[in-house]
């Protein structure tokens, strides 16, 4: 079945690091999504590529970084310098404007 | 800029009761529109989404949204709800030639029995 798969579920990160979080999807989607999720204040995007090795950045880049050296892949870099990074992160897929995202499960990070 | 406001933080409903679920947008134009549904801890799936004609979308799970745009809404409705309806719902909008979503910030729904 295609999909988007976000890995890890739970992640936790120690003052100081850098994690990265996992996004692949297998229906060969050009546009690609990070969204940070914080009870209620809704969906906040972080990033969006619309092709491969292209990326823009969204309303709260500041503290991330991502990559797109594949269309399959889009993994989000949590860097040391995001203050609160504690939130609930989704990636999403599209194939293009007018389309529908297809959102992965999620990935939940919290701070050691 | 295009924005959303889904103006119901929390809602209750008794089960097998209707429901309605507000979304008004702001945009120049005619927007395209989705619902989307999230359960607690998982992903968002579309419900149902707008691009243009038929001002009355059928969704998945028995929802339905009417897009009215003298009032710039696109309410999500449906006629009798379950207990498996309990979740968050959200309320996005896309504009012309932009891959980008706004979403907005949520409608939790509580049933009771």
């Amino acid at each position: 079945d295609g999909g988007i798969t976000q890995s890890p579920k739970y992640l936790f990160r120690k003052e100081g690091q850098n994690v990265t979080l996992s996004c692949e999807q297998n229906l060969n989607h050009d546009a690609m999504y990070w969204y940070r999720q914080d009870p209620g204040q809704g969906l906040r995007l972080i990033y969006y590529s619309q092709i491969v090795n292209d990326f823009q950045k969204g309303d709260i880049a500041e503290g991330y970084s991502v990559s797109r050296e594949k269309k399959e892949s889009f993994p989000l870099t949590v860097t040391s310098a995001q203050k609160n990074p504690t939130a609930f992160y989704l990636c999403a897929s599209s194939m293009g404007w007018g389309q529908p995202q297809h959102f992965g499960d999620g990935t939940r990070l919290s701070i050691l | 800029a295009q924005s959303v406001t889904q103006p119901d933080i929390h809602i209750t409903v008794s089960e097998g009761a209707s429901l309605e679920l507000r979304c008004n947008y702001s945009y120049g134009a005619t927007p395209y529109l989705f619902w989307y549904v999230q359960s607690p801890g998982q992903g968002l799936q579309l419900l149902l989404k707008y691009f243009s004609g038929d001002t009355l979308v059928q969704g998945i799970k028995g929802f339905e949204a009417e897009f009215k745009r003298s009032q710039s809404s696109f309410n999500l409705r449906k006629p009798s709800v379950h207990w498996s309806d309990a979740a968050e719902y959200f309320c996005a909008v896309g504009v012309y030639r932009n891959e980008k979503l706004t979403f907005g910030t949520g409608t939790r729904l509580t049933i009771i029995p």
